[in-house]
């Protein structure tokens, strides 16, 4: 049974370029959370999906963040117009579709971006 | 804003002996605790949690305590071995999210 897979593992952009990062969540996990780690700090929570549907985008920035999770394919966290600011390791974690544990989390490796 | 901190960012202890890492919090509201383990390039994994109605969760060599009137939860590893170097991050939630503390980095020395 794969992991959480994150690609790409390293993603560079230029200021204003567009960022795409995509999650596939393990076999028979159907809810999908984003986070983002930036330097010297925790992880934090950007949005929690489920299939087709955005549950909880509290923690996502109001502009230029999107995320979806469709009925086929991977999950995509996009980030139109990227800034340095937005340089950062940002993890996906999936969990199976009954009560939501934390413990059932299961993250993937994450993906770095870099913007120069 | 930081509402969990961990204010060691690393931490060197002998093989054998007891690694001890701390979490403080700020806000009052939250109701459960967990600790995650990260190594270099892969993801956080869950180690451990504590609920707050509790006060000490125990899980082979990982122990969890948490000091509600303080805010305060610590994390015990006994004995310490080379394979529980890693960062390890405390993480707090109230409902649906949880907010995680920075993390400190644990050098187990043979």
């Amino acid at each position: 049974n794969a992991g959480v897979m994150q690609n790409p593992r390293h993603l560079v952009r230029r200021r204003g370029q567009e960022a795409r990062l995509r999650c596939s969540p393990m076999k028979g996990h159907s809810h999908v959370y984003w986070y983002r780690q930036l330097p010297e700090e925790g992880l934090k929570f950007m949005v929690y999906l489920q299939k087709e549907n955005i549950i909880d985008e509290s923690g996502m920035p109001k502009e230029r963040f999107s995320a979806e999770f469709p009925k086929e394919g991977p999950s995509i966290l996009r980030i139109q117009q990227v800034v340095r600011g937005d340089s950062a390791a940002y993890f996906c974690a999936s969990s199976p579709p009954e009560d939501r544990r934390f413990e059932e989390q299961y993250f993937g490796p994450g993906t770095r971006l870099t913007v120069t | 804003d930081q509402q969990v901190k961990q204010n060691s960012p690393s931490l060197s202890v002998q093989e054998g002996r007891i690694s001890i890492l701390n979490c403080d919090y700020t806000n009052s509201m939250f109701d459960y605790f967990l600790w995650y383990k990260k190594y270099p390039a892969e993801g956080p994994t869950f180690l451990i949690s504590i609920s707050s109605i509790k006060d000490k969760n125990e899980d082979g060599r990982f122990t969890v305590f948490l000091n509600k009137s303080a805010k305060h939860l610590s994390l015990h590893i006994v004995p310490s071995q080379p394979g529980d170097s890693a960062v390890y991050f405390c993480a707090a939630s109230r409902g649906q999210n949880f907010v995680f503390g920075p993390g400190t980095r644990l050098s187990v020395l043979p």
